[in-house]
């Protein structure tokens, strides 16, 4: 398998530019997360869909930020209007379900830049 | 406020010294400690984990050690290589069909030849 994969891997914008970032899980993984990750916060929880549907989305910063999963092989996180302190890095994770024992296998992640 | 703390921020010790990572978490409804690693450049990979009903788990040269009572544990990495440099993040997951990672702000690991 070729593991999570995420599109672009590199994305430099501009400020009030839309940033759409993709993501495609493991076939046969029905759970889907998105996490940021910078210097100040560490890693942090965006949101998780399970079967498509978002589960939870309390870590989503603000509503700028929204995500979307319109089948089980695809899922986008966007950006409207980014802002610099949107840059960081954002991983897609996926897993077989959401029992705690089960493994989330992290994409390579997109490295956002704002400026 | 940090749900799961993290120490040291970093660390560096020469080839086959064993460094120690430490993790303290306050909520007793977590039930499911993961240990990731993360290379430049990629995405965290699952190391190891455990659950609190065992004090101890070996996986290879990595070892965690969980104290229930006092709501710690430490990851052990016997006989580091320098193949070991990486960050390692600690994470806490509670109970129940959720599985949300809670993560530590990570461990800087620098093994020397």
């Amino acid at each position: 398998d070729a593991g999570v994969i995420q599109s672009p891997r590199h994305e430099v914008t501009e400020m009030g530019q839309e940033v759409t970032l993709r993501c495609k899980p493991i076939s046969g993984h029905n759970s889907l997360f998105w996490y940021r990750q910078t210097m100040m916060r560490g890693l942090e929880l965006l949101i998780y869909f399970n079967n498509n549907v978002p589960i939870d989305d309390s870590g989503m910063p603000e509503d700028r930020f929204s995500a979307k999963m319109p089948n089980a092989s695809f899922s986008t996180l966007k950006i409207q209007p980014s802002e610099p302190r949107d840059s960081a890095v954002y991983f897609c994770a996926s897993t077989f379900g959401l029992a705690r024992g089960d493994t989330q296998y992290f994409g390579p992640g997109t490295r956002l830049t704002v400026l | 406020q940090q749900q799961v703390k993290q120490s040291p921020q970093s660390l560096i010790v020469q080839k086959g010294g064993i460094p120690i990572i430490n993790c303290a978490y306050e909520n007793t409804a977590f039930d499911y400690f993961p240990w990731y690693q993360q290379f430049p450049g990629k995405g965290p990979a699952l190391l190891i984990a455990i659950r609190p009903d065992v004090s101890e788990k070996k996986e290879g040269r990595f070892t965690i050690s969980f104290n229930k009572s006092a709501k710690q544990f430490s990851l052990h990495i016997m006989d580091s290589q320098p193949g070991d440099s990486a960050t390692y993040f600690c994470a806490a997951v509670k109970g129940g069909a959720t599985n949300k990672l809670i993560f530590g702000t990570g461990t800087l690991l620098a093994v020397q030849p």
